[in-house]
């Protein structure tokens, strides 16, 4: 069973700053996408980020990138010039290439300081 | 653009009670989702339409949930004689019949709290 590892409940960060966030996952698939949730307080959840994994390239949105190392199972989401907005629940999610389901971690808090 | 709508947002319900939660997708999306996500959880799937049929149901919608979507537009979500288990967040997400990725779009959620 695929399974998304998260292992960090909570994080902070002084705006401007960098953090890192990280995710593991298993699985046996080949076809398989990976994304990056945010989830505000008392908000909806975004899309952050996606990768598709044939990519080899990192993908990158903004101020949002990830380090995706596919041997590792590794997909951790990098966010630079952290601002206060940041602030949120970022979860991140597996979907298998033939299936419609995310598979989700258990979410990392970020709290983003002045 | 409207993005996907819930209703209600909040539902407070004594035990035993059913309540029903709708969900409006975006509206040329084709695929409607439903997930349950308690307090320091992430999201679970419970199902999953296509249009108007229900492909894939999760072993955590036990028989007490029902889904529909009829006409493949709306669905709404049943859970009959409800538990303080059933307290969650749930929440609807739909996506787009094209795209490689099939990007799920979310709804704002209805918080259940059975008393």
């Amino acid at each position: 069973a695929q399974t998304v590892t998260q292992s960090q409940p909570e994080m902070s960060v002084q705006e401007a700053e960098t953090v890192t966030l990280s995710c593991t996952y298993d699985t046996s698939e080949s076809d398989y996408y990976l994304f990056w949730y945010k989830q505000p307080p008392s908000r909806q959840m975004i899309l952050v980020i996606r990768q598709e994994a044939y990519k080899q390239q990192n993908a990158t949105e903004n101020r949002f990138s990830v380090n995706f190392q596919k041997a590792a199972k590794s997909f951790s989401l990098k966010i630079s010039d952290s601002q206060l907005g940041d602030a949120a629940m970022y979860f991140c999610a597996y979907r298998a290439g033939n299936n419609r389901k995310l598979i989700w971690g258990l979410g990392t808090s970020l709290a983003v300081n002045p | 653009d409207t993005g996907v709508s819930q209703d209600p947002r909040h539902k407070i319900t004594k035990r035993g009670q059913n309540v029903t939660f709708r969900c409006d997708p975006i509206s040329e999306h084709n695929r409607l989702y439903w997930y349950r996500q308690t307090l320091g959880q992430g999201p679970e799937f419970l199902t999953y339409f296509q249009n108007e049929a229900q492909l894939e149901k999760s072993r955590l919608l036990s028989d007490r949930f029902s889904a529909e979507r009829p006409k493949g537009s709306f669905s709404t979500l049943e859970i009959q004689r409800t538990e303080q288990g059933d307290s969650a967040m749930y929440l609807c997400a739909s996506s787009p019949s094209i795209g490689i990725t099939y990007e799920q779009y979310f709804g704002p959620g209805t918080r259940l709290t059975v008393t």
